[in-house]
């Protein structure tokens, strides 16, 4: 139990585009998801956190324009990179807590390698 | 806002030996402590997790200790295999706060045949 996964697993885009990333509990219902960012050799860090039906929460120091969140079931959330740079290029997990079990878990995906060009 | 301090950034153990990470945190308030293993491109995966309401929890070959007073907690892993190789991340949270995690900067674990 407690899959999350993310859609795509992979993407390589042109400088100025905008990708889409999915993320979906598999077999539970999610009413918070977060979203996190890591770099190479580096610790994760939380960019937003996304609740079902509402805005999502944007850490400091996190463009809420240029990362676009939407949490419009209890099962799947998006984030929209907008407007990419080479800057922008990193893993880009994200993570689903399970409002049935504990009060805290949270299980993640997979993760997305964004590469911009 | 919580800060995790997370030590050592590599270790290197011989198979059958065992290892020890550790971590610190400074929000008293918290009260929940996962331990995530990421392998290369993957995803975290959670291995096992700590309520500030316990002192030692065990799985396996795996066990987590907390001490509330000093404010840190710890991961042991005994017989370890080579596939326990990867990077592992402690992590600190408390309700009122979202529900949030605060990672700590990993340990990338090596276990040599």
């Amino acid at each position: 139990g407690a899959v999350v996964s993310q859609h795509p697993s992979r993407v390589i885009c042109k400088s100025g585009t905008s990708v889409k990333i999915e993320c979906r509990s598999l077999d539970f219902q999610a009413t918070t998801m977060f979203w996190y960012r890591q770099f190479p050799k580096q610790s994760l860090m939380l960019m937003a956190t996304s609740n079902e039906g509402s805005k999502a929460t944007y850490e400091q120091g996190v463009e809420k324009d240029k990362f676009l969140i939407n949490h419009a079931s209890l099962t799947l959330s998006t984030l929209t990179v907008t407007s990419a740079h080479p800057e922008d290029s990193s893993f880009y997990i994200c993570s689903a807590r399970d409002a049935s079990g504990g009060e805290n878990e949270q299980f993640f995906g997979p993760g997305t390698r964004l590469t911009v060009l | 806002g919580e800060n995790v301090e997370q030590h050592p950034s590599t270790l290197s153990v011989q198979e059958g030996d065992s290892a020890v990470i550790k971590c610190t945190y400074s929000d008293s308030a918290s009260n929940y402590f996962p331990w995530y293993k990421q392998e290369l491109g993957k995803g975290p995966q959670l291995i096992i997790d700590i309520r500030s309401n316990v002192g030692e929890k065990k799985d396996q070959r795996i066990a987590v200790t907390l001490n509330k007073t000093a404010k840190h907690f710890s991961l042991h892993i005994t017989e370890t295999q080579p596939e326990d190789s990867a990077v592992y991340f402690c992590a600190g949270g408390f309700k009122g706060g979202g529900n949030k995690l605060t990672f700590g900067t990993g340990t990338q674990l090596k276990v040599e045949l």
